[in-house]
């Protein structure tokens, strides 16, 4: 099992450059969900789908953020126009649905760096 | 979201048994307790969950107060490796798997 696979592991840019996120979820994995990571905020959820279709997209902080899931093993995120304020390490997961909770597998997540 | 509260911080010596814990006073009948780990430069890491009662892995143990108020997480024997953030999280087991990740624990690991 290879796991999640989030790539760039880094991107750096600068401010209003377009940036793509990528991943690759576990094979069989229903759920995605994509996280963002700063020291101010923590750990916050961005947005998740279920079966590829957008489900809660409450946490995404601005129209500049979306995401896609174009079918079961690839989802983006793009951010457009990019800002310094975006600098973050970004991380994807993807959980499996059963009748209890199952776990959340993360990737390495990509470290963000807008200049 | 139910809340939980950790300690911002805790050590532990190398090989002792290292005992976490999680106060959660308005759990709902339907959270399950989770626990994650997120060694430094990685995501976040299962660790084990439970709902009612103790559970047992590999990696931990888990013990879950009769009233669910509260839970420990248990790691036997801690190594090097174990040193990291610590996150206590209640998911509703009707839901989507939706995780609030508090702040958790940083656990250092005295060799």
């Amino acid at each position: 099992d290879a796991g999640v696979i989030q790539s760039p592991r880094h991107e750096v840019t600068e401010m209003g450059q377009e940036v793509t996120l990528r991943c690759k979820p576990i094979s069989g994995h229903d759920y995605l969900f994509w996280y963002r990571q700063t020291m101010m905020r923590g750990l916050e959820l961005l947005i998740y789908f279920n079966n590829n279709v957008p489900i809660d997209d409450s946490g995404m902080p601005e129209d500049r953020f979306s995401a896609k899931m174009p079918n079961a093993s690839f989802s983006t995120l793009k951010i457009q126009p990019s800002e310094p304020r975006d600098s973050a390490v970004y991380f994807c997961a993807s959980s499996w649905t059963a009748a209890e909770n199952q776990p959340q597998h993360f990737g390495d997540g990509t470290r963000l760096s807008i200049l | 979201d139910a809340k939980t509260t950790q300690p911002n911080s805790m050590e532990s010596n190398e090989e002792e048994p290292v005992h976490l814990p999680c106060n959660h006073s308005t759990i709902s009948g339907t959270d399950y307790i989770h626990w994650y780990r997120q060694l430094p430069s990685q995501g976040p890491e299962y660790v084990i969950h439970g709902l009612t009662s103790n559970v047992n892995n590999r990696m931990a143990s888990l013990a879950i107060a009769e009233d669910r108020k509260s839970s420990t997480l248990i790691l036997h024997r801690a190594t090097l490796r174990d040193a990291a953030v610590y996150y206590c999280i209640l998911g509703d087991q009707t839901g989507a798997n939706n995780l609030f990740f508090g702040t958790g624990t940083r656990l250092t690991v005295i060799p």
